[in-house]
């Protein structure tokens, strides 16, 4: 049974990188039939998509992020992982990773989120 | 820009039916897929390409899209049918997008 789970630190400095690894588990990432992707919910609030890869590289960002956001996969460790610069007390949120179904872009299967919170 | 809205709540009593709107320009053009998240939990699938459900989720949910708008339907819904509902779509020039959300209260 495939697994998601997300790591990385839970607090990080304002203007600094906020990075986040997903580890896929129960099957491979090297899969033309999914994409890999970040969703984020900021305490109280709804999910906001950020990015998606597929396992050769081939990325998406929502436009209202793409100037900070890169998300990279590394197949050999069954990973990908989110990089999101120069954060700020409004990118404070829990952070979910989850496999995406290319035919019809919906995301079948969810990491159980990490709360990451931008503070001095 | 392409956003999806859903009203912020909705209320019903056990043993009927909610129904859960979810509005975007020309939706019915795209596949809708529907997420229940429960306090402190990860989002489910719970519907997909419009009408689908996973393995898994009862058959008291289904639903439609049509024209500018999806639904979420839960027939005779049950207490532990409490939760948020998010609907999502993808769209060409943006990607991924979630409605705004919509908390179900079962009282």
């Amino acid at each position: 049974q495939l697994q998601l789970q997300e790591s990385g630190p839970g607090l990080v400095k304002p203007s600094e990188t906020l990075s986040l690894t997903c580890t896929v588990s129960g099957g491979s990432i090297s899969s033309s039939s999914y994409y890999w992707g970040w969703i984020r919910q900021p305490p109280g609030k709804g999910l906001e998509w950020i990015g998606s890869i597929s396992y050769s590289g081939s990325t998406y960002y929502n436009p209202s992020l793409k100037s900070r956001v890169t998300i990279s996969v590394d197949t050999s460790k069954n990973q990908f992982s989110l990089r999101l610069s120069s954060v700020t007390a409004a990118d404070t949120a829990v952070y979910y990773c989850a496999q995406i179904v290319v035919i019809d872009w919906y995301f079948d299967l969810w990491g159980r989120g990490t709360l990451v919170t931008v503070s001095s | 820009s392409f956003e999806l809205t859903q009203p912020p709540s909705v209320s019903v009593s056990p043993g009927q039916t909610a129904s859960i709107t979810c509005s975007g320009d020309n939706l019915g053009n795209k596949y809708a897929s529907w997420y229940q998240q429960k306090p402190g939990q990860s989002p489910v699938l719970v519907i997909y390409q419009d009408i689908k459900r996973p393995s898994g989720i009862p058959e008291r949910f289904s639903a439609s899209n049509s024209g500018n708008s999806a639904t979420l339907t839960i027939s005779g819904t049950q207490t532990l049918d409490e939760a948020d509902y998010y609907c999502q779509a993808w769209d060409n020039s943006i990607g991924g997008v979630f409605g705004t959300g919509t908390k179900v209260t079962v009282l």
